[in-house]
C-alpha cells in the first residue's frame, strides 16, 4: 500500500522569495516519486522525479526537491519564486504491481500563489 | 509530434445519456491510463492498459468501460452518465520497461453531467 500526504492546500509566496510545497509519503516498496505541475486548465506537466539515484533532484525551472527516507519527505523547493510559477502542484508516488505496468497515488494538490 | 491528445475538450451531458471520450497517443508507448480530477482529491485511477489487448480497473472504475483500440487510442465510455460524474478527466500514456517512466498527460476533457 502506498499514499502521499501533501501538508499544505495553498501556500503564498511573495515574487523572489523562496517557494516550499512540502510532501510525506508511505509505500511498502522502495519508492519512486514524482512533482508534477499543472497549470490552470492545462494537463500535468512532470517537474522532476526521484527514482533510487541521487536524493537531490533537480528539476525544470530551477525547481529541487529532496528525498529523505528517515522522514519519509520529498518536498519540493525553488529559491526564488516567478509570476509564472502560479499553479498547482501535486506529489507523487509510483509503485509497478507487475512488470511493464506503473500505478501512480496522487496527493491532493497544492496551489501555489505567487503575490507580486 | 502532438503528444497525448484527448476529444472532445469539453462536454455537457444530461443523466442518463452516454458518450466516449477519446485519447491518442504518438509516441509509441505500450501502457496508457484514465484518470479522472475532482476538486481536492488530486487524480483518481479509472482503468488502465498495460500493453495493446490489456484493460484493468483501477480505483474508480464503477460507471466506466474503456476500450484499447490499438497502440495509439484508448477511450472512455459513459454508458448512463450520472451528476457524480461531472469532472476533468485525463489520459495518460507512458513507456514500459524496467525502471520509472514518467507518464505525460493529455489536455483533459471538461465534462458536465446535468
Amino acid at each position: 500500500a502506498q499514499s502521499v500526504t501533501q501538508l499544505d492546500s495553498h501556500v503564498s509566496v511573495s515574487e523572489g522569495t523562496p517557494v516550499l510545497l512540502r510532501c510525506n509519503y508511505s509505500s511498502s516498496y522502495s519508492p519512486s516519486l514524482f512533482w508534477y505541475v499543472q497549470h490552470p486548465n492545462k494537463g500535468l506537466q512532470l517537474l522532476l522525479k526521484y527514482t533510487s539515484a541521487a536524493t537531490l533532484v533537480k528539476g525544470i525551472n530551477g525547481f529541487e526537491a529532496e528525498f529523505k527516507k528517515s522522514e519519509t519527505s520529498f518536498h519540493l523547493t525553488k529559491p526564488s519564486a516567478h509570476m509564472s510559477d502560479a499553479a498547482e502542484y501535486f506529489c507523487v508516488v509510483s509503485y509497478q504491481p507487475n512488470f511493464g505496468n506503473e500505478k501512480l497515488t496522487f496527493g491532493t494538490g497544492t496551489r501555489l500563489t505567487i503575490i507580486p | 509530434n502532438a503528444g497525448v491528445t484527448q476529444t472532445p475538450k469539453f462536454q455537457v451531458l444530461k443523466t442518463g445519456q452516454s458518450m466516449t471520450l477519446q485519447c491518442a497517443q504518438d509516441m509509441n508507448h505500450n501502457s496508457m491510463y484514465w484518470y479522472r480530477q475532482d476538486p481536492g482529491m488530486g487524480l483518481r485511477l479509472i482503468y488502465y492498459s498495460a500493453s495493446e489487448g490489456t484493460t484493468d480497473k483501477g480505483e474508480v472504475p464503477n460507471g466506466y468501460n474503456v476500450s484499447r483500440l490499438n497502440k495509439r487510442e484508448f477511450s472512455l465510455r459513459l454508458e448512463s452518465a450520472a451528476p457524480s460524474q461531472t469532472s476533468v478527466y485525463f489520459c495518460a500514456s507512458r513507456y514500459s520497461g524496467t525502471g520509472s517512466y514518467e507518464q505525460y498527460f493529455g489536455p483533459g476533457t471538461r465534462l458536465t453531467v446535468t
